[in-house]
């Protein structure tokens, strides 16, 4: 089945702990990114990468590092987290047509 | 700049009856993608439906259709003949750089439809 799998798909953690929210596709997409969901703002982009070693911000990259070692995989890693931070997290890839194809989400809780 | 509106924070449409959600769209890229995404109350964000920016038809995917009218840059979501599992969270969102993806892609706020029986 094709699909996005991040993990862990709930999360609570204390401020300044680092995590790492691991991403994966099965679809061979060159595209892939995340984005953060909060009430009454839609989703904002964090980072993106468009292939192998090949990473740019988004709109709110702040606080966040991500890494595009294989294709396959975009792990999103916050190395000291904040309670601003709190958010659903989603991972995304796509081919070069077509719309994303969105993993489960992630519900971050940062205490 | 980039800039997604969605006017519309929710909507009552009739089970059966044809529905518009509206999307206004800015960029100064001539060459851009347009998408709708469906979150239903469980969570999930859905792919619906695509437009690139030099696509002369509007776009149709079953129920779902794409109003492109580029000089007015909206991109409004036609579903007819709602149903109750329509219920859900609208997105439009806006990709540049490049009509077949990838490159940064922005999202609206989202218009929220209730389908009534």
């Amino acid at each position: 089945e094709a699909q996005v799998t991040q993990n862990p798909r709930y999360l609570i953690t204390v401020t300044g702990k680092k995590l790492t929210v691991t991403c994966s596709q099965n679809m061979n997409h060159e595209y892939m990114s995340w984005y953060r969901q909060d009430p009454g703002l839609g989703l904002r982009q964090i980072y993106y990468s468009m292939n192998v070693e090949v990473t740019d911000k988004g709109d709110v990259p702040e606080g966040y590092k991500v890494s595009r070692k294989e294709k396959r995989n975009f792990p999103l890693i916050l190395e000291s987290p904040s309670p601003n931070q709190t958010s659903l997290y989603f991972c995304a890839s796509s081919s070069s047509l077509g719309g994303y194809t969105f993993g489960s989400g992630t519900r971050l809780t940062v205490v | 700049a980039q800039k997604i509106t969605q006017t519309q924070p929710g909507m009552f449409v009739q089970e059966k009856e044809a529905v518009t959600l509206d999307c206004t769209y800015d960029t100064s890229d001539p060459s851009y993608g347009l998408f709708w995404y469906k979150q239903p109350s469980s969570g999930e964000m859905i792919f619906l439906i695509y437009q690139g920016s030099y696509d002369q038809q509007n776009a149709t995917e079953g129920r779902y259709s794409l109003n492109f009218q580029k000089a007015r840059k909206s991109a409004n979501l036609v579903i007819s003949a709602s149903q109750l599992g329509d219920s859900a969270m609208y997105f439009c969102a806006m990709r540049e750089g490049r009509n077949t993806g990838g490159f940064k892609t922005i999202f609206g706020a989202g218009t929220r439809l209730f389908v009534k029986a």
